[in-house]
């Protein structure tokens, strides 16, 4: 079974220019979610998808980031423009919620964001 | 504020011990337990779940719930310099799908 895919594994860009990372949950996996990680910290949740419904995205900052997941399968999220502060290792991880299992979260490989 | 509290470390352990990492939760309704393993520029691997108190072993790892004392802790038995990593520990609460997340302990497995 393939894992949670993401890309670009890598991106490095000017301050105040757009950037775009995709991911592709696992096959089956109705719930995803993106987390920015910082060194030394845990995750921290930006958004959370049921399916195409963003079910919460109170962290996610409005005025720069926006994610999108149009047929709930595979998930963008966007941050323009990008802030010397969003470098970080954005995660994108899915779990399937669907009855009363354990609904763990299984991550991608993660993109690192270096803003210049 | 729901707080997830693990000591930063680093752990040192020499090869064949047990390490024991502890994870302490201030929400006295979580209900699920998660133990991440991230290696060095890598994603969180979870390696252990639990959800009812006492203990629940798989392979080398063991996992301990105490939800009286709100405490969970993972134990690695015959340490191998492989384990070092930053373990992190995360908590959902019930009816909830949001995972809070301790900023991990670094355990160093010295040969």
């Amino acid at each position: 079974e393939a894992g949670v895919v993401q890309s670009p594994r890598y991106k490095i860009i000017e301050k105040k220019q757009p950037v775009a990372f995709w991911c592709n949950p696992i096959s089956g996996h109705n719930t995803l979610y993106w987390y920015l990680q910082n060194l030394g910290q845990g995750p921290e949740l930006l958004i959370r998808y049921e399916n195409e419904e963003a079910v919460d995205d109170s962290q996610l900052p409005k005025d720069r980031f926006s994610a999108e997941r149009l047929k709930g399968v595979d998930s963008t999220l966007k941050i323009q423009p990008a802030e010397l502060g969003d470098s970080a290792v954005y995660l994108c991880a899915s779990s399937s919620n669907r009855g009363s299992g354990p609904n763990e979260q299984f991550f991608g490989p993660g993109t690192r964001l270096t803003v210049l | 504020q729901k707080e997830v509290e693990q000591n930063s470390g680093p752990l040192s352990v020499p090869e064949g011990a047990i390490a024991s990492l502890n994870c302490t939760y201030s929400d006295r309704v979580s209900q699920s337990f998660f133990w991440y393993r991230q290696y060095s520029g890598k994603s969180p691997e979870l390696i252990m779940s639990i959800y009812s108190n006492g203990d629940k072993e798989d392979g080398r790892f063991t996992a301990q719930l105490n939800k009286a004392s709100q405490y969970v802790s993972l134990l690695i038995r015959d340490s191998q310099p492989s384990d070092s990593a930053t373990y992190l520990c995360a908590v959902r609460g019930r009816g909830n799908y949001q995972l809070i997340w301790g900023a991990g302990t670094k355990l160093i497995i010295k040969p």
